[in-house]
């Protein structure tokens, strides 16, 4: 597509249910991100995936969270027995692929989940 | 991750050049310096980035200092659009592939 679409837009669930949020990146990128985003707080990397190799887990904040990426595209993001610390904006980007410093990310406009 | 330090918040008026600060002494060489921009209730969108000459592109001007301890985010006619946080980001050349954001800072146009 022309850009990173997320879905849903916004969530809200209950205490102590699974969430699951869903990334589609660009077309032909090869690395995709999850962020998340705080009520006025910068932004907080979680996960990184690139091509085959094995993801970047160094952000996910504890074993509630998971994430996985089917077929090199789509990625999905699972929050299993949601907290109200949870409540965040959930942001998605990705790039063309390897570890280049000169390329940007481009960003999906966030999955908003309220945990109730 | 090399770290950047930006004023937490600045402002401007409407149809006014806007120079962005951002001080990253630490930089190495091979350190690219990107600029990011937060519209309110959006996702971070790619504004510009450099190594060490000056850039233009359609959004805005990057100006990097000679020693690059430095680099400024111009905007050369400051629209009511343009208010957002913006964040400077080190890329650094063979390190971790995560981009780290810090606070940014916030510009607010006046009409």
């Amino acid at each position: 597509g022309a850009g990173v679409s997320q879905s849903p837009s916004n969530k809200v669930t209950e205490k102590g249910k699974d969430v699951e949020l869903r990334c589609d990146p660009i077309s032909g990128h090869t690395a995709l991100y999850w962020y998340r985003q705080s009520l006025g707080q910068g932004l907080e990397f979680l996960i990184y995936f690139q091509g085959n190799s094995a993801p970047d887990k160094s952000g996910l904040p504890s074993d509630r969270f998971s994430a996985e990426r089917t077929g090199g595209s789509v990625s999905t993001l699972t929050i299993q027995r949601t907290q109200q610390e949870d409540s965040a904006v959930y942001l998605c980007a990705s790039s063309l692929g390897g570890f280049v410093a000169r390329l940007g990310y481009t960003f999906g406009s966030g999955t908003r989940l309220t945990v109730v | 991750d090399a770290k950047t330090t930006q004023p937490n918040s600045m402002e401007s008026n409407e149809e006014e050049p806007v120079h962005l600060p951002c001080n990253h002494s630490t930089i190495s060489g091979t350190d690219y310096i990107h600029w990011y921009r937060q519209l309110p209730s959006q996702g971070p969108e790619y504004v510009i980035h450099g190594l060490t000459s000056n850039v233009n592109n359609r959004m805005a001007s990057l100006a990097i200092a000679e020693d690059r301890k430095s680099s400024t985010l111009i905007l050369h006619r400051a629209t009511l659009r343009d208010a957002a946080v913006y964040y400077c980001i080190l890329r650094v050349a063979g390190g971790s592939e995560k981009l780290v954001f810090g606070k940014g800072t916030k510009l607010t146009v006046n009409p």
